[in-house]
Formats: structure tokens, C-alpha cells, sequence
């Protein structure tokens, strides 16, 4: 079955970089029509789209969010990795990584992670 | 770039009741519309796609429709368990990926 994972750190201080990992199971991403996306929820808030990521190397970004995401794959290891420069606290959330594909058009995350938690603090 | 709003925020409603919420994008987005359910503290999970199309396993009293900007998602006879925040999405990804501000449920 698909399985995905989230990890990276907890804390991370203003200015500083944000690397996670989202590490799956259960499909790979050299599969045609396969996609990795990354999706944030603040405490408290709505779901934000961050970035994502298809098995033809076709990344997309949050266009407000553009100048600080970057998102890529690793197919061998099954991970796919989103780096968000300058953290603010206003960065605090909750960061999910998911699956999606195409078949006849783009599909929704169907497939997500449980999450992980990352607070940005000095 | 392509705003997605849902109403109302929140809604009180009685078991067996029937339940709307509607979800308006600012443009024309087809039928390229998801509706997900996201319980307290846990992760969100797909209900419907394709407007009206139901994911694998969702209980059949929810439903979904509508096209181009305007769509609801209905709750046919509301459960305990469907106490929850709903969001609508826009998922192609040209130009952007959106979700709607959340429309959270809970029971009277």
C-alpha cells in the first residue's frame, strides 16, 4: 500500500533553511504520471499548497511562495525533498507531503503523510 | 491568480440532518474540484473528486456537484463521525494548486 513519510527538524530559527524529506513506500516516482506535492497547515489554519513534483522531473510552485521553495526527487532512495529558505515565524506549521498522478488529467493528493510539525523560533 | 471560497465557515447541524457547503471559485475551473475531511488533529483525507466523482471507500451520503465556479459538497443524513473541517480544492495545478478557507462541522 502507499505510505509516506515526513521528517526533518522540529525548531528551526529565523533566516535559516528548512529541509524535509519525504521518504514513501508503495509506488516510485520514475513511474509515468506520478507526482510528489508538499502542503502546509498553520496552527489553527487552512491548508496552503506549497510545491510539487512528477516522474518526469515537471516541478511546480506556489507562485508566492516561488522564490524560496525548492523541490526535488531522489528516485533511487524513494524521497523526494523541499528546501524553504529565509524562515519566519510566520513558517510555523504543519508540513504534509502527498501523492497524486495523472490519468486523464491531474488528479488530488489521494495519499498523504501523517505530517510533521515544525516551529520556527530564535 | 484563482481564489477559492467556501461558506459558511461553520455550521452547527442534528444527526440525520442534510448538509450543504459551497465552495465558489473566482474563475471558470472546470470540474477540477476536490473535497477533502480533515478530523480533528489528523490528516486530511480525500472524499470527492472530479466535482462529483467519490473516492474508494467514502460513505455514499456524501456527494459533490457542480462545474465551472460554482459547487457543493452534501452530507445526505449527517453522522457523528462526520464532524470535521471540509475544504474544497482546486487541484490542476495550472497555474496553482488552491484551497478554500475551510468550512468546519460540528453536531448540535
Amino acid at each position: 500500500q502507499i505510505t509516506l513519510k515526513e521528517s526533518g527538524p522540529t525548531l528551526v530559527k529565523p533566516t535559516q533553511t528548512l529541509t524535509l524529506t519525504c521518504t514513501f513506500s508503495g509506488f516510485s516516482l520514475s513511474t509515468s504520471g506520478v507526482g510528489v506535492g508538499w502542503i502546509r497547515q498553520p496552527p489553527g489554519k487552512a491548508l496552503e499548497w506549497l510545491a510539487l513534483i512528477y516522474w518526469d522531473d515537471d516541478k511546480r510552485y506556489s507562485p508566492s511562495l516561488k522564490s524560496r521553495l525548492t523541490i526535488t526527487k531522489d528516485t533511487s532512495k524513494n524521497q523526494v525533498v523541499l528546501t524553504m529558505t529565509n524562515m519566519d515565524p510566520v513558517d510555523t506549521a504543519t508540513y504534509y507531503c502527498a501523492h497524486r498522478r495523472i490519468w486523464f488529467g491531474e488528479l488530488p493528493f489521494d495519499y498523504w503523510g501523517q505530517g510533521t510539525l515544525v516551529t520556527v523560533s530564535s | 491568480d484563482i481564489q477559492m471560497t467556501q461558506s459558511p465557515s461553520s455550521l452547527s447541524a442534528s444527526v440525520g440532518d442534510r448538509v450543504t457547503i459551497t465552495c465558489r471559485a473566482s474563475q471558470g475551473i472546470s470540474n477540477y474540484l476536490a473535497w477533502y475531511q480533515q478530523k480533528p488533529g489528523k490528516v486530511p483525507k480525500l472524499l470527492i473528486y472530479a466535482a462529483s466523482t467519490l473516492q474508494s471507500g467514502v460513505p455514499s451520503r456524501f456527494s459533490g456537484s457542480g462545474s465551472g465556479t460554482d459547487f457543493t459538497l452534501t452530507i445526505s443524513s449527517l453522522q457523528p463521525e462526520d464532524v470535521a473541517t471540509y475544504y474544497c480544492q482546486k487541484y490542476n495545478s495550472a497555474p496553482e494548486i488552491t484551497f478554500g478557507q475551510g468550512t468546519r462541522l460540528e453536531i448540535k
